[in-house]
C-alpha cells in the first residue's frame, strides 16, 4: 500500500467554522507533511511531523493547528480562516528525511474554499 | 544557497512530438532529484527520482531524466507525447538532509491533437 488518504475532498467552510482535514498512510513512514498549494504554484511546506513530534512549523498563523495523533495519522484543525487561505491542502509521508531516504508520496489533496 | 529552476512556465507539444521539460539545481552534488507530475485537482506524484546509483533515470509513463553534473542539469524527456501527459510537471531538491523539498516553479505541460 502506497497511499496517502485525504478527506474530505472537497470542504466549503465560513470563516466562523472549525473543520479538519484528515490524511491518513500505512507505509509505515515516520514523517508526515502539509503543505498549501494555492493555483498554478508549487506546493508550500506548512508543518513537518517526525516521530509523531512536531518538527517543522514555518511560521504558520495559529488558526491552522496541526495534530499527529499516531504514526499512522496526521489531522490539520481549521479555525478562523480567512478568504485567502481557499487552497489545496496537500499531505505527504516520508520514511525519513527527504536527503536520507528518498521521495515523499502525496495525498490527492483537500480542496479547501473559505466563503 | 540550493535552488531549483524550471524552464517555461508553458510548454506545448503536438501529440507524438519529444517532450523535453527543463530543470536546473544550484547544490553540492544532491543526494536525491525528484519530478513530480500533478494532474489537474490531484494531489503529486512521483514520476521519478535520482539516486546517484545511475545518471540516467527511468520513470513511469515513459518518461526518463538524465542528470548531469556539469550542466546541473536534470531535463525530464518522453520521445513522443500522449494527450494524458497534460498536466503540471514540478522538479524538487532536498534540502540538505533536512525535510524540506526545494520545488521548482511547475511547467504545465500541453499537448495538441
Amino acid at each position: 500500500d502506497t497511499e496517502v488518504t485525504q478527506t474530505p475532498k472537497h470542504l466549503v467552510m465560513g470563516m466562523t467554522n472549525k473543520k479538519s482535514l484528515k490524511c491518513e498512510q500505512h507505509m509505515g513512514h515516520r514523517a508526515m507533511y502539509w503543505y498549501k498549494q494555492k493555483a498554478k504554484k508549487p506546493p508550500e511546506l506548512m508543518f513537518v511531523y517526525s516521530y509523531e513530534k512536531l518538527s517543522i512549523n514555518e511560521s504558520v498563523p495559529s488558526r491552522f493547528s496541526p495534530e499527529c495523533p499516531n504514526s499512522s495519522l496526521l489531522n490539520l484543525h481549521l479555525h478562523a480562516l480567512q478568504p485567502e487561505d481557499s487552497a489545496l491542502y496537500l499531505c505527504a509521508s516520508s520514511q525519513g528525511r527527504y536527503g536520507d531516504s528518498g521521495e515523499a508520496f502525496f495525498g490527492q489533496g483537500t480542496r479547501l474554499t473559505v466563503v | 544557497a540550493q535552488s531549483v529552476t524550471q524552464l517555461g512556465s508553458h510548454v506545448s507539444v503536438s501529440e507524438g512530438a519529444l517532450v523535453l521539460l527543463r530543470c536546473n539545481y544550484s547544490s553540492s552534488v544532491p543526494p536525491y532529484l525528484f519530478w513530480y507530475v500533478q494532474y489537474p485537482n490531484q494531489g503529486l506524484q512521483l514520476l521519478l527520482k535520482y539516486t546517484s546509483a545511475a545518471t540516467l533515470v527511468k520513470g513511469i509513463n515513459g518518461f526518463e531524466a538524465e542528470f548531469k553534473k556539469s550542466e546541473t542539469s536534470f531535463h525530464l524527456t518522453k520521445p513522443s507525447a500522449h494527450m494524458s501527459d497534460a498536466a503540471e510537471y514540478f522538479c524538487a531538491l532536498p534540502v540538505d538532509s533536512s525535510y524540506k523539498l526545494i520545488f521548482g516553479s511547475g511547467t504545465r505541460l500541453l499537448v495538441r491533437p
